[in-house]
């Protein structure tokens, strides 16, 4: 069974500081991966995603991961916070065709100005 | 193309009463997927059907009933509202034939129970 376990239910960070979300996984096969955003009163939608090939991913709005599989880690960074970044964010893993998606319980980054 | 919708975007029940919540997706995706998100305890999956004709129960069944429509739609029950159910509910679709591919999410329903 996989699952996903994101530190930090809540971070704040300044306007153009580092932006950093842990998220960690467990599964017992290769796992894809993906960080999703949440913005206030809206659906999910797909920062990026780890599938195979290059460890480190890069997505929308400036956001990367990196797959460390020694450490079971798919850490969401982002170099400098924007005002427009403040949301939920939700890892989530998944081992396949068929097979469920396990969400995180999601870290909601506020960013002062 | 809209993605995936839903409806309705709010309702208020009381204890007691019935609803269904309706999915729609227009994207030909064989698999669909009911999620509730309740603050501090992140997405978990009630129901959801790998493909057309199939349903399967997630993590958290009890209290409501799928029907998979057709391909494009996918329903959920509330057959007796309990306060417990208040919480947002989410409809998502996936191409089941692509296994890194992602979920694709509507935007919610609200739903409070009293």
């Amino acid at each position: 069974a996989q699952s996903v376990t994101q530190l930090g239910s809540h971070v704040s960070v300044s306007e153009g500081a580092l932006v950093l979300l842990r998220c960690n996984y467990s599964s017992s096969v290769p796992p894809y991966l993906f960080w999703y955003v949440q913005y206030p009163n809206q659906g999910l939608q797909l920062l990026l995603k780890y599938t195979t090939g290059a460890t480190l991913v890069k997505g929308i709005n400036g956001f990367e991961a990196e797959f460390k599989k020694s450490e079971t880690s798919f850490h969401l960074t982002k170099p400098s916070a924007h005002m427009s970044d403040a949301a939920e964010y939700f890892c989530a893993v998944t081992t396949g065709p068929g097979n469920q998606f396990y969400f995180g319980t999601g870290t909601s980054l506020t960013v002062i100005p | 193309n809209a993605g995936v919708t839903q409806t309705p975007k709010f309702q208020v029940l009381k204890t007691g009463q019935s609803m269904t919540l309706q999915c729609a997706q227009d994207m030909n995706h064989n698999s669909m997927y009911w999620y509730r998100q309740d603050p501090g305890m992140g997405l978990r999956l009630i129901y959801y059907s790998a493909s057309e004709g199939t349903t399967d129960k997630g993590e958290v069944p009890n209290g409501y009933n799928v029907s998979r429509l057709n391909k494009r739609e996918f329903s959920l029950r509330l057959e007796s509202a309990a306060p417990s159910q208040t919480s947002v509910y989410f409809c998502a679709s996936k191409m089941r034939e692509i296994p890194y591919n992602e979920q694709f999410f509507g935007p919610g329903t609200r739903l409070t129970v009293l």
